[in-house]
Order: structure tokens, then sequence, then C-alpha cells
């Protein structure tokens, strides 16, 4: 099994609600990510869970807030977003040596309205 | 400030031909590099990779080479078909550690 799985595909909320992203993979992975994805831009790296323990956190904002549960699940909780968090989240693993590659999610397109 | 640079946002090529996408970094402590494609709507999927001590990786119609000195990387793929058309990101990443730092992606389109 070399597939890592997001739910929901889409998600429309408005900017008072509280949602989670939810992101799952099965491969043994030791590290997971998030990122955000706009229009025609690269992937930007949100945050790096590293044996399950938060390992980089690239100044995001605490409306948003992730959870690593377990090895093969990673969550992302959202409160109180902006029209502007409008994008493309995609969630990754990887083994934990440095080096190899991260596989990707499909993805979850966020619109806040 | 972009650690890894595409400057080609786009690129057309003929099916059968060979298409040829660029990356440059900055970073010098950089030593394992990757390609990634990615259709609308999708998640990237990884295409092939390269260690710094390699200067060329082949895999199928994919070869991705290594230049150090210039700090570039390219992408060849040949030949190309339709079904490459997608947007291709470069990245690059310190080995120790878990952070990608990609490019800001080129699409290519394979004209039947």
């Amino acid at each position: 099994d070399t597939e890592v799985t997001q739910t929901p595909k889409h998600l429309v909320m408005g900017m008072t609600n509280k949602k989670s992203l939810k992101c799952e993979q099965h491969m043994g992975h030791r590290a997971m990510y998030w990122y955000k994805q706009k229009a025609k831009k690269p992937p930007e790296l949100m945050f790096v869970y590293s044996y399950e323990k938060l390992s980089i956190n690239e100044s995001v904002p605490s409306r948003f807030s992730p959870e690593c549960p377990n090895s093969s699940l990673l969550n992302l909780h959202l409160h109180a977003l902006q029209p502007e968090d409008s994008a493309l989240y995609l969630c990754a693993s990887s083994q934990v040596t440095g080096g190899d590659e991260q596989y990707f999610g499909p993805g979850t397109r966020l619109t806040v309205t | 400030d972009q650690q890894v640079k595409q400057n080609s946002p786009s690129l057309s090529v003929q099916e059968g031909r060979i298409s040829i996408l660029n990356c440059d970094y900055t970073n010098s402590m950089f030593d394992y590099f990757l390609w990634y494609k990615k259709y609308p709507a999708e998640g990237p999927t990884f295409l092939i990779s390269i260690s710094s001590i390699k200067d060329k990786n082949e895999d199928g119609r994919f070869t991705v080479f290594l230049n150090k000195s210039a700090k570039h990387l390219s992408l060849h793929i040949v030949p190309s078909q339709p079904g490459d058309s997608a947007v291709y990101f470069c990245a690059a990443t310190q080995s120790p550690g878990n952070q990608f730092y990609f490019g800001t992606g080129t699409s290519l389109t394979v004209i039947p």
C-alpha cells in the first residue's frame, strides 16, 4: 500500500465554523506533513510531524491546529478561518531518514466563505 | 527567498520529441533532489530523484541530470507523450532532514 488518503476531498466552511481535515497512511512512514497550495504556486510547508511529535511549524497562524493521534493519522483542525485560507491542503508522508521522497495525498480543496 | 527556482513557467513540446525541464537552486547544502508531477486537483506524484553523489539518474523515459557546480538540475523526458502534460515541480532537501523546498513549477504541454 503506497497510498496517502485524505478526507474530505472538498470542504466549504464559513469563517465561524470548526472543521477538521484528515490524512492517513499505512506505509509505516514516521514523518508526516501538511502543505498548503494556492493555484499556480508550489506547495508551502505548514507542519512536520516526526515520530508523532511536531518538529516543524512554519509560523502558521493558530487558527490551524495540527494533531497526530498515532503514526498513521494526521489531522488538521480549522477554526475561524479567513477567505484567504482557501486553498488545496496536501498531506504527505515519508520515511524519517532524510532524503526520502514524500508521498502526497490527493488533497482537500478548502473554500472559506 | 526562493531557494529552488524554475524559471520557465510553461513549456510546449511535440509528441515524440524531448522535453527538458530546468531547475536551479541556491543552497549548496542541498544534497538530494526530486521531481514531482502534478495533475490539476491532485496531489504531486513522485517521479524521480537524484543524490548529490551522482550526476545522472535514469528511469525509463525520465532522466535527471545534476550539475552541482552550476547548482542546476534538469529533467529529460524522451519520448514525450500527451499523458506527460502536467505541472512539474523540482524539490530539494538537505539530508538528514525532512523539509523539502519546492520550485514554482513548469507546466508541460505535449502536443499530439
